[in-house]
Parts: C-alpha cells; sequence; structure tokens
C-alpha cells in the first residue's frame, strides 16, 4: 500500500541552525500538509500546499518557515534559524483530491531537537 | 475559535473487554469529523470519517457515532486488544468560508490514550 515517507526520522540541531525536513507523498496526490506535535501536546496544522503554491497556514508558520515541492516528488519543511520551542515532531501528510471526506494519509514523523 | 475537547485524557482496561471515547467540538462550519488512532512516535492513521448526515459508521472493531445537534461524538472499541493501546485522536474539519481548493482546516483534539493490558 501507497504510504508517505520521511526523512530523516530524528533530527538534532542547534539553536539558530537551518534544518529542512524531507517528505515523498503518495505519488498521485495533489494536496500536502505539514503538521507539528511538541511533546505531550495535540497535532497542530502548520500548512497546506497546493499546485505549487501554499493554499493556507497557521499562525505557527510565521517567516521563519518555508515549504517548497523542489522535484514533483519532495514536499520540503524549511526553518531557518531554529529555536528551542521548534523542538518537535513534525508530521507531513498528503491526500488525492479536493474532496471533504478523502483522507489524509500521514507519514511517520520527523522528530526535531533543538539544543 | 474552533475547539475539540476529548475525554477521558487516558484509559487503562483489560484485554478483551469494551470501551468508549469520547469527543466535544465546537467547530464551524462543520464539515466532517474523524477518528484517527497514533502510536507512539508514528503519525496518525484514520480509522473513520463521519459527515454532517452521517451517525455511525464502523471500521471493524471500531464504531464511531456523530450528533451534530449536541456537536459530540464516540469512539468505541468492542474486544480491545493488546495492539489497540495508542492515543485515539477526534478531529473535526471545519470548511473555509472563502473558495479555494482543498479549502477545510483540521482541528485537532488532545486524544485519549488507551492502554489495553492482559
Amino acid at each position: 500500500e501507497p504510504e508517505v515517507t520521511q526523512t530523516p526520522s530524528h533530527q538534532v540541531t542547534q539553536m539558530g541552525q537551518e534544518v529542512i525536513l524531507r517528505c515523498v507523498p503518495i505519488s498521485n496526490h495533489l494536496y500536502f500538509y505539514w503538521y507539528r506535535q511538541i511533546l505531550g501536546q495535540k497535532v497542530e496544522f502548520l500548512v497546506s500546499f497546493y499546485n505549487n503554491e501554499i493554499s493556507e497556514k497557521s499562525e505557527i508558520f510565521d517567516d521563519q518557515f518555508s515549504v517548497e515541492r523542489p522535484d514533483g516528488s519532495n514536499f520540503t519543511l524549511k526553518i531557518r534559524s531554529t529555536k528551542l520551542e521548534d523542538s518537535a515532531m513534525y508530521f507531513c501528510a498528503s491526500r488525492g483530491s479536493s474532496g471533504a471526506t478523502d483522507t489524509q494519509y500521514f507519514g511517520p514523523g520527523t522528530r526535531l531537537t533543538v539544543l | 475559535k474552533n475547539q475539540v475537547e476529548q475525554s477521558p485524557q487516558s484509559l487503562i482496561i483489560l484485554e478483551g473487554k469494551n470501551c468508549t471515547l469520547q469527543c466535544n467540538y465546537t467547530v464551524s462550519p462543520f464539515s466532517n469529523l474523524r477518528w484517527y488512532k497514533q502510536d507512539t512516535g508514528r503519525g496518525p492513521v484514520s480509522l473513520t470519517i463521519m459527515t454532517f448526515s452521517e451517525n455511525t459508521k464502523s471500521n471493524g472493531r471500531y464504531t464511531a457515532t456523530l450528533d451534530a445537534d449536541t456537536k459530540q461524538s464516540s469512539l468505541h472499541i468492542t474486544a480491545s486488544q493488546l495492539s489497540d493501546s495508542a492515543s485515539y485522536i477526534c478531529v473535526v474539519s471545519a470548511r473555509r468560508l472563502y473558495s479555494g481548493a482543498g479549502s477545510y482546516q483540521l482541528t485537532f483534539g488532545k486524544g485519549t490514550k488507551l492502554s489495553v493490558i492482559p
């Protein structure tokens, strides 16, 4: 069964450094998402992406964040200058159509630790 | 502000027993309600999706109910197994007021952490 994959599974970085989290969505999907989950807290929406542009973003997704689909298969989340509070699990998700009940398929997540 | 509240926060049950998890929401305009299962350190996996007109939906031993009038949902797990140990997350989808492809935003509850013990 097709699945969303994410790399790396765990990323450790120093505060102020840039990180890029990578995702490979399911191949025929058109809508892509990033979420984060701080340890012990709920999953939070960051950004949605469709047709090579951001559809929607949350308050969390400030100027330090950017997303890109550089080559038609990868979907990346970049954090320019990481802060301690960026430590979290970051989940990528994708879905195939614009239908309201279409399932979002989540990747296994990347655990980001900012020291 | 859209909110999803779940109860209980955690639950321990014996293998083979049934349990019911609750979800209350204030999300507008409501589009659909989803239950996800999240194993520790993994991404959420969809169990059920229900629209406004659906009262109940089953997926194997999982049965979700929805009362759109009271804005409540429940997830009932029958004959629990050790592998059911996970967090169960209620997620409500709101339809965005402006038009646009895929204009739905998900609001997540904090989840109920279920532990099934032998």
